[in-house]
């Protein structure tokens, strides 16, 4: 079974500028999560969807940050204009459907360096 | 507040010998916690999941605990490996709708030869 797909793994740009992220789910899996991770801490929920739909995103920063996930199926993060705040690991996971204990599945990791 | 408190922040050890891992958390109300190893440069993996009615899950030379009265759990490594080096996370469900993860912000383990 294939794994969450991230790309691209490594992004640097300059403060600013704009960056996209696309996460493809495991194929099947109705709910994908991103979050974020700076260095030297646990990740952070930006966002939720349930299918097509957004479940959660009380913590994203939604003046720079916006995501999508138009046919329920891949997803992409967007970040517009970046700061260097924002460098950090943008994970994408997903699990079978909510709720209940289904586990979240973890991809790579995209790594952003804003300068 | 919920939270989840990791220690020690990093730990060094020698290959071949075993250390424990601790986590305490104030997540309510409570559904499972989650011990996860996470390789430099990859996602989170899952090593172990405890209900609140378990008080050990071993997984291979892992061993995780859950104590739901103290709000503690620990993960012990067995007989380290050069691999075990890694940041393990402590993460805990809430259960709500929505599957909410609190997640803990590691230890990093250098396991050294």
């Amino acid at each position: 079974e294939a794994g969450v797909a991230q790309s691209p793994r490594y992004k640097i740009i300059e403060k600013r500028q704009s960056v996209a992220f696309w996460c493809n789910p495991i194929s099947g899996h109705a709910t994908l999560y991103w979050y974020q991770q700076i260095l030297g801490q646990g990740p952070k929920l930006l966002i939720q969807f349930q299918n097509n739909g957004v479940v959660d995103d009380s913590q994203l920063p939604k003046d720079r940050f916006s995501a999508e996930r138009l046919k329920g199926v891949d997803s992409t993060l967007k970040i517009q204009p970046a700061k260097l705040e924002d460098s950090a690991v943008y994970l994408c996971a997903s699990s079978l459907r909510v709720p209940g204990n289904n586990e979240q599945y973890f991809g790579p990791g995209t790594r952003l360096t804003v300068t | 507040k919920n939270q989840v408190e990791q220690s020690p922040q990093s730990l060094i050890i020698l290959e071949g010998k075993n250390c424990t891992l601790q986590c305490n958390y104030t997540v309510s109300p409570f559904s499972n916690l989650r011990w996860y190893k996470q390789d430099t440069g990859r996602g989170p993996v899952s090593l172990t999941i405890m209900t609140f009615s378990e008080n050990t899950k071993s997984n291979g030379r892992y061993t995780a605990t859950l104590d739901a009265d103290t709000k503690q759990s620990s993960l012990h490594i067995t007989a380290s490996q050069l691999s075990d080096s890694a940041s393990y996370i402590c993460v805990v469900t809430l259960m709500e709708y929505g599957n909410k993860l609190v997640f803990g912000a590691g230890t990093i383990l250098r396991v050294k030869s």
